[in-house]
This record gives C-alpha cells, sequence and structure tokens, in this order.
C-alpha cells in the first residue's frame, strides 16, 4: 500500500487563528485524498474528498471556507484550519488510496486553547 | 454505499481467538470488504481485504459467505496489544471512491 505522511502530530493554537496540515503520499501519486475528523470515542467522519488540480469535494455540513483544502501536486494534499475555535479540537486523519485500499496518515491532535 | 454494522464492544482474554463480524446486507457487486484496526491516537491501520470466501494473512483472516452480506474478522490468540478499535468498511477498491467508516468494534484483551 502507499506510504503516507503527516504533519504535524499534534498542535495547539490560540483561538482565532489558522492551522495547516499537511498529508503527503510518499510513494504513489494520488489524484485523490481523504480528510477525516475524529472526536473521542467516537468513528472517523468523513469531511471532504481533495481532488489534485481541482476542487475538493466537501460532506454536507462541512464548511468549506473553515476548512481550506489545497491539493497542488499528486503528492501533497493539505488542511487549513482557518480561524480556529475551541470546538474545532479534534483528532484529523487523512487518506490515500494505493494499490490495496487504503492508507492513513498518522493523523494530528489539534487543540485549540 | 453500503452501510455497516458491528458489535460496538467485545471482550476478550489473552491466547483466546477473537472473531469480529459485520454485516453489510447492501454491499455492491464490485464492492471490496476493508478492515482497519486503531489504536487511540492514530490513524487506522490496513488488516486485510478481500471480495468473497476466505482470505489469510499473517495477522488475520477473513470469512465472506457466498452472500456477501457480512464477513468476519478472525484474530487468531490475541494479545494485550490487540486492544484497539476494527472497522468494516465497504467500498469500491479503488477509483477515488470515499470511505465511510461505521462506528467500529471496541475490543478489549484482558490479561
Amino acid at each position: 500500500g502507499a506510504v503516507v505522511s503527516q504533519h504535524p502530530s499534534r498542535v495547539i493554537c490560540k483561538s482565532g487563528t489558522s492551522v495547516k496540515i499537511e498529508c503527503r503520499s510518499l510513494d504513489f501519486q494520488a489524484t485523490t485524498m481523504f480528510w477525516y475528523r475524529q472526536f473521542p470515542k467516537q468513528s472517523l467522519m468523513l469531511m471532504a474528498t481533495s481532488n489534485e488540480g481541482s476542487k475538493a469535494t466537501y460532506e454536507q455540513g462541512v464548511e468549506k471556507d473553515k476548512f481550506l483544502i489545497n491539493h497542488a501536486s499528486l503528492t501533497l494534499s493539505t488542511l487549513t484550519v482557518t480561524s480556529a475555535h475551541p470546538e474545532d479540537s479534534s483528532f484529523y486523519i487523512c487518506s490515500v488510496e494505493g494499490s490495496y485500499g487504503y492508507t492513513f496518515g498518522s493523523g494530528t491532535r489539534l487543540t485549540v486553547v | 454505499l453500503a452501510k455497516t454494522t458491528q458489535p460496538i464492544s467485545m471482550d476478550s482474554y489473552e491466547g483466546q481467538e477473537v472473531n469480529i463480524t459485520c454485516s453489510h446486507n447492501n454491499i455492491a457487486t464490485n464492492d471490496y470488504i476493508t478492515w482497519y484496526q486503531q489504536f487511540p491516537s492514530q490513524g487506522p491501520r490496513f488488516i486485510i481485504q478481500g471480495y468473497k470466501t476466505k482470505v489469510t494473512n499473517e495477522v488475520a483472516s477473513l470469512f465472506i459467505p457466498a452472500d456477501r452480506k457480512s464477513s468476519t474478522l478472525s484474530l487468531p490468540r490475541v494479545s494485550l496489544s490487540d486492544t484497539a478499535v476494527y472497522y468494516c468498511l465497504v467500498a469500491l477498491n479503488t477509483g477515488g471512491f470515499k470511505t465511510i467508516f461505521g462506528a467500529g468494534t471496541r475490543l478489549f484483551v484482558k490479561a
């Protein structure tokens, strides 16, 4: 499967600031990447599908202006949480479609204070 | 997208075999069944994938009946380190098709 690198692993930011999370496909050219959010004791919730060279497709209820996704190359997708608030504190995970299903990044723990 | 249903939690003891069954009644012809394992504060990790009958790898077996409306992940001789959440996913194997997670099964392995 694909090798996925996600950074940072954890970040603490002040309310009102923006945070960028990177997801890199190290050995696979990914035209599609996925971004998930996971709250404690809950399952992963798909936020959006990141498409290389075009606009991301957001799931219902996910604010595209708040969660900016850029997929400018076949190996990198970024998720920027803009004007973060404490309720945005969560575990964010990306995934890449590889040869045998989906490979997930190690996740980013975002804490907004 | 095929919806999946799994038990919320299961308990086991070290050395036992654990079987987790997932129901996916509306699985499509081209869908594959994939199981993932997730530890706290980590991304899900691929365990095994199958389309029909039985698949076995070094860590698990996957049993899929002929109608493919359910699947069973079998973990032989579990250890404490197998305590995790296990997710069953049903989706097309390729094509950028989005993957929707169900609630997963929280497995507790006791000493």
